[in-house]
């Protein structure tokens, strides 16, 4: 299966730290974007990376990808207690035409 | 959440009863989507539909049905067939169909089954 993982499944930090979640992927991709989804809700678009791309920054998000090692990694900086949800990577395939959403890393921001 | 309206939020169904799911969009996307999400898990695609009139099966379309006679709309059935339909139904759209592009999400049905 193509589907990514996160790590840690679980995250539980105090407001004010940085919060960093990790996604790895198993084939080649085109792309690889990060969601995010609060509790009982639908997904929402945080940012999306190329292949040919090794980091990108949106706000208090970092993105950096090694498709070297397939993987991937979104750093929350200064977190807040708003930031608490959790957050999936989802992948495409260079040589199928589905998108794959990985597990989840459920994040707590402690105010 | 924004364009795109999924009901009802909550659905209780008997077993052996076929249930639609209702997902429309405002956002003149081409591509529509639905993924089912079990708790704790991450999102498996049942169906996708790239044109009007068109669709494919994901992973886990056994059980399942759709119709896409619209642009803005893409109802699933579950069906009686679907062994274990219990779990939170999410629809997307985006804007293109190729893969990989930034979909948008509805606000979710979360089925029940008694």
């Amino acid at each position: 299966s193509q589907q990514g993982e996160e790590d840690p499944q679980a995250l539980s930090i105090q407001e004010g730290e940085n919060a960093t979640m990790n996604c790895s992927y198993k084939t080649s991709i085109n792309n690889l974007q990060w969601y995010r989804q609060n509790s009982g809700r639908g997904l929402v678009h945080l940012i999306l990376i190329r292949s040919n791309e090794r980091e990108k920054h949106s706000g208090r998000l970092r993105v950096t990808l090694d498709t070297s090692k397939k993987s991937s990694s979104l750093l929350i900086t200064a977190s807040r207690a708003a930031d608490t949800a959790s957050y999936f990577c989802a992948t495409d395939s260079n040589t199928g035409n589905q998108f794959y959403f990985g597990t989840g890393t459920s994040l707590t921001v402690i105010p | 959440d924004g364009g795109i309206t999924q009901s009802p939020k909550y659905l209780f169904r008997k077993e052996g009863q076929n249930v639609t799911l209702s997902c429309e969009q405002n956002l003149n996307h081409d591509a529509m989507y639905w993924y089912r999400q079990d708790p704790g898990q991450g999102l498996r695609l049942i169906y996708y539909s790239q044109i009007v009139n068109d669709f494919q099966k994901g992973d886990i379309a056994e059980g399942y049905s759709v119709s896409r006679e619209k642009k803005e709309s893409f109802p699933l059935t579950v069906t009686s067939a679907q062994k274990n339909p219990t779990a939170f139904y999410l629809c997307a759209s985006s804007k293109g169909r190729g893969v990989g592009d930034t979909q948008y999400f509805g606000p979710g049905t979360r089925l029940t089954v008694l």
